[in-house]
């Protein structure tokens, strides 16, 4: 069946880089989502995404945040500069429309921030 | 306020018998979207099954069920003849009808099948 796919499945980076997520959504959806989980925890939502705009953030979306799909192409996660804590599994979704369709999740990229 | 909460943290049943895992959710919302999810040991998480706040009939896909309890506002996965391969974390998640798509996940029940 359709896929979401995110590279890489694994990152690690140094304390206060950049670092870009990079998720390749089913082709025909239109809204996309980023979670946060650490350590087997509960998922929790950063962002979701829809028609070139963020719809709603949540107050983990912090301002070092920016999520963006330039021409159709990755549905980007950008952390700028990063912190310790942000140090998680970070797994994009998409989804055909709003309310029919239960997002599909990618596989997750862990990202270590040392 | 937690919108969706798992109490059982853990189960572990028997290889083949019947397993529900319990969520409850908190909404004010008349409309709303209720969903089951799993996540693998490998991390993958697979949709599993889903029940909209207006439809009676509780929601079934292969050998998972739900049990719908609006007055209580409860939603119950039932897995039927349980296999070593659902072991897994099964989250509980809910959408609200007027949200603008956020989903909230419950904080997972850890489900061990053993033959």
């Amino acid at each position: 069946g359709p896929k979401v796919l995110q590279i890489p499945s694994h990152q690690i980076i140094d304390m206060g880089q950049m670092v870009t997520l990079n998720c390749d959504p089913v082709s025909n959806h239109l809204y996309f989502y980023w979670y946060k989980q650490i350590l087997g925890q509960q998922m929790e939502f950063l962002v979701n995404f829809y028609n070139g705009k963020v719809m709603e953030k949540s107050k983990l979306f912090k301002d070092q945040f920016s999520v963006e799909r330039p021409d159709g192409s990755y549905f980007t996660l950008k952390i700028q500069p990063t912190a310790l804590e942000d140090s998680a599994v970070y797994f994009c979704a998409s989804s055909l429309d709003r309310i029919n369709q239960a997002p599909l999740f990618g596989e997750g990229t862990r990202l270590s921030v040392l | 306020a937690q919108k969706v909460t798992q109490t059982q943290t853990s189960i572990s049943v028997v290889e083949k018998t019947t397993v529900t895992m319990d969520c409850v959710y908190e909404t004010r919302d008349s409309s709303y979207f209720l969903f089951w999810y799993k996540q693998t040991a490998s991390g993958e998480i697979v949709f599993l099954i889903r029940q909209d706040s207006y439809k009676k009939e509780n929601a079934t896909v292969g050998h998972y069920s739900l049990n719908f309890q609006k007055p209580k506002s409860s939603i119950g996965l039932i897995i039927t003849a349980t296999q070593i391969e659902d072991s897994a974390v099964y989250f509980c998640a809910m959408r609200e009808g007027n949200s603008n798509n956020r989903i909230f996940f419950g904080d997972g029940t850890q489900l061990v099948v053993k033959p």
